[in-house]
């Protein structure tokens, strides 16, 4: 069984501050990490992957992600929030060596970042 | 951009009516996701498709929720009879490869009166 877990269901940050939204995860095999951004009335929008590779994997909109396979983590991270980042992210994870799930994604519960003025 | 698209966007209806929502996916994907969003439950994935065929249904009430795939650019929801609880935020998504992202469409927001 998959499992991820995001820990705060909401982060509060100045602008221009660093945001970072925290996520660990739970697989028997390899884990596949993905971060998703969700913003009002609209569908997630995929932001960055975690396959194989370098830990740190740079995404969309200025966002990154380190993978530390040791603390089971997979933190995403900007260095300088603006308002406009303020939605609802969601980290998600599935067993990279689990073929018949095919792209099942086993999803962490949201969590909701207010970028304040 | 290639994008996943569903309609209608918005349904209110009594309960006991029959509710049919529609996802085109992605040209080339060939997994298809329904997914529910509540305030409560958070996202649930209801069932996927591979190549048409259903792969996991294990998330739907099955007495009410039918989900089908008639081909390769058209998938349905279906609910009959509806109830109140069956309100929510329906998303549909696709994917291509396995190490591939899910792109999502902007979702059904059902009100069952």
């Amino acid at each position: 069984a998959q499992s991820v877990a995001q820990p705060e269901d909401q982060v509060n940050v100045a602008e221009g501050n660093p945001l970072t939204v925290k996520c660990t995860y739970s697989v028997s095999g390899n884990p596949y990490l993905f971060w998703y951004v969700q913003y009002p009335n609209r569908g997630l929008q995929f932001l960055l992957k975690y396959i194989t590779g370098d830990n740190l994997v740079k995404g969309s909109y200025g966002f990154e992600a380190e993978f530390n396979k040791s603390q089971t983590s997979f933190h995403l991270k900007k260095p300088s929030a603006l308002v406009s980042d303020s939605a609802l992210y969601f980290c998600a994870v599935r067993d990279g060596g689990a073929r018949a799930a095919g792209n099942k994604l086993t999803f962490g519960g949201g969590t909701r970042v207010l970028v304040k003025p | 951009d290639a994008r996943v698209t569903q309609t209608p966007r918005h349904k209110v209806t009594e309960m006991g009516q029959e509710v049919t929502m529609r996802c085109q996916p992605i040209l080339g994907h060939n997994t298809v996701f329904w997914y529910r969003q509540t305030m409560m439950q958070g996202l649930e994935l209801l069932a996927y498709f591979r190549n048409r065929a259903p792969l996991d249904d294990s998330g739907m009430p099955k007495d009410r929720f039918s989900a089908e795939m008639p081909d390769a650019t058209l998938a349905t929801l279906k609910i009959q009879p509806s109830e109140p609880r069956d309100s929510a935020v329906y998303f549909c998504a696709s994917a291509g490869y396995s190490n591939q992202p899910q792109h999502f469409g902007d979702g059904t927001r059902l009100s069952i009166l």
